[in-house]
């Protein structure tokens, strides 16, 4: 059964506390994505990886960090430089970056500060 | 800036009706467009992608894409309850490795 899953479906933060959200997928997919998604907005890009070992910054990476060790896992860490880390953050993958590549959801994690 | 355009909404139609999605972008040279469906509380599920002008049907569902006048549409024909959801439109530009979500439009079907 291919797909993409995260975890934990909800995390609580501590002020001035790391945490790391989980994901993994088995499509095979070369390209995998973390996006940010605030009440009444649009995703937003955080990072994203087109290979193992090798990731860019999105639009948002402040406060963010990423691995790619392995092909099947892309997890990110919301450090306690992120101020605002309140959201519902969502993995994707993709066949590849480049060209016209469909991006297929997680189930997403929904972050909240205590 | 690239950038994705959708009316918030609420859209709101009565069941049976055809529901009219609009989304407008702010670039000429883009390549591919999709539209996702997300329920509240849920992540997004696609539902359709274009590449084309014109329209391309997937049975409830046609998109229309008119590149000279830069947008991208949605219909939903007999609209059902269950199609009541946020629908966001995305585009990826040609030669741009990221694809620019609009903040997407609510839609309500009435029984």
């Amino acid at each position: 059964d291919g797909g993409i899953t995260q975890s934990p479906k909800y995390l609580f933060r501590k002020e001035g506390q790391n945490v790391t959200l989980s994901c993994e997928q088995n499509l095979n997919h070369d390209a995998m994505y973390w996006y940010r998604q605030d009440p009444g907005q649009g995703l937003r890009l955080i990072y994203y990886s087109q290979i193992v070992n090798d990731f860019q910054k999105g639009d948002i990476a402040e406060g963010y960090s990423v691995s790619r060790e392995k092909k099947e896992s892309f997890p990110l860490t919301v450090t306690s430089a992120q101020k605002n880390p309140t959201a519902f953050y969502l993995c994707a993958s993709s066949l590849k970056v480049a060209g016209p590549e469909t991006q297929y959801f997680g189930p997403g994690t929904r972050l909240l500060v205590l | 800036q690239k950038e994705v355009e959708q009316n918030s909404g609420p859209l709101s139609v009565p069941e049976g009706a055809i529901a009219s999605l609009n989304c407008t972008y702010s670039d000429r040279g883009s390549q591919s467009f999709f539209w996702y469906r997300q329920y509240s509380g849920k992540s997004p599920e696609l539902i359709m992608f274009i590449y084309s002008n014109g329209d391309k049907e997937d049975g409830r569902f046609t998109a229309q894409l008119n590149k000279a006048s830069q947008y991208v549409s949605l219909l939903i024909r007999d609209s059902q309850p269950s199609d009541s959801a946020t629908y966001l439109c995305a585009v990826k530009w040609g030669g741009s490795e990221k694809l620019v979500f609009g903040k997407g439009t609510k839609l309500t079907v009435n029984p």
